[in-house]
């Protein structure tokens, strides 16, 4: 049973450019968290999402940042028009719900240059 | 706003030597885990504890999530440079959200 797979592991971006995460959850877990890691820091959360809907983004900055997690296919979290201060590692995870913990990818180190 | 306080947060210690590290809220949570990350990758769940006063051990390492389940604590006995690591507690609230601390960074000196 594979992990939580997440691509691309480093991505380089210049400023203004559109960064596009990608996170496939563990077969079966119906739910993904995001979460963003600054160095030396813990995890801050960002996004909580099933299937179709996302159920808390409280932790998401308003502008330039979203996510997705479709019927079919991996959750992506977009940022747009990138700036310095976005580059960081994400981490997505994914449970199967009320019944368990989640388990992490390997996150994803995003430069913006 | 549920917050999670880890204390402390650097620890640097010879081998062989016990240490305790605290995971405090002023949050009820529904259950609460433990993380360990290595560099350059992704958190690794060690345990989850769901019962106020429930003790978990793993090998050398002791849980216990605090009776009124605001609370945790990971107690490592005779510490190996292998347990060298960031250390993050997680609390999961009823609406599965999943809170972290800032985590204690471990160091264990050979």
């Amino acid at each position: 049973n594979a992990g939580v797979m997440q691509n691309p592991r480093h991505l380089v971006r210049r400023r203004g450019q559109e960064a596009r995460l990608r996170c496939s959850p563990m077969k079966g877990h119906s739910h993904v968290y995001w979460y963003r890691q600054l160095p030396e820091e813990g995890l801050k959360f960002m996004v909580y999402l099933q299937k179709e809907n996302i159920i808390d983004e409280s932790g998401m900055p308003k502008e330039r940042f979203s996510a997705e997690f479709p019927k079919e296919g991996p959750s992506i979290l977009r940022i747009q028009q990138v700036v310095r201060g976005d580059s960081a590692a994400y981490f997505c995870a994914s449970s199967p719900g009320t019944s368990g913990p989640p388990n992490f990818g390997p996150g994803t180190r995003l430069t913006v240059t | 706003t549920q917050l999670l306080e880890q204390s402390p947060q650097f620890l640097s210690i010879q081998e062989g030597e016990n240490l305790t590290v605290y995971c405090n809220s002023s949050s009820v949570f529904s259950s609460l885990q433990w993380y360990r990350q290595e560099p350059g990758e992704g958190p690794v769940l060690l345990v989850t504890v769901v019962t106020g006063g429930e003790v978990k051990k793993l090998k050398r390492l002791t849980f216990q999530f605090g009776d009124a389940r605001k609370d945790s604590s990971l107690h490592i006995t005779a510490a190996q440079p292998g347990d060298t690591g960031l250390y993050l507690c997680a609390g999961m609230n009823r609406d599965d959200k999943i809170i972290f601390g800032k985590g204690t960074r471990l160091h264990i000196l050979p």
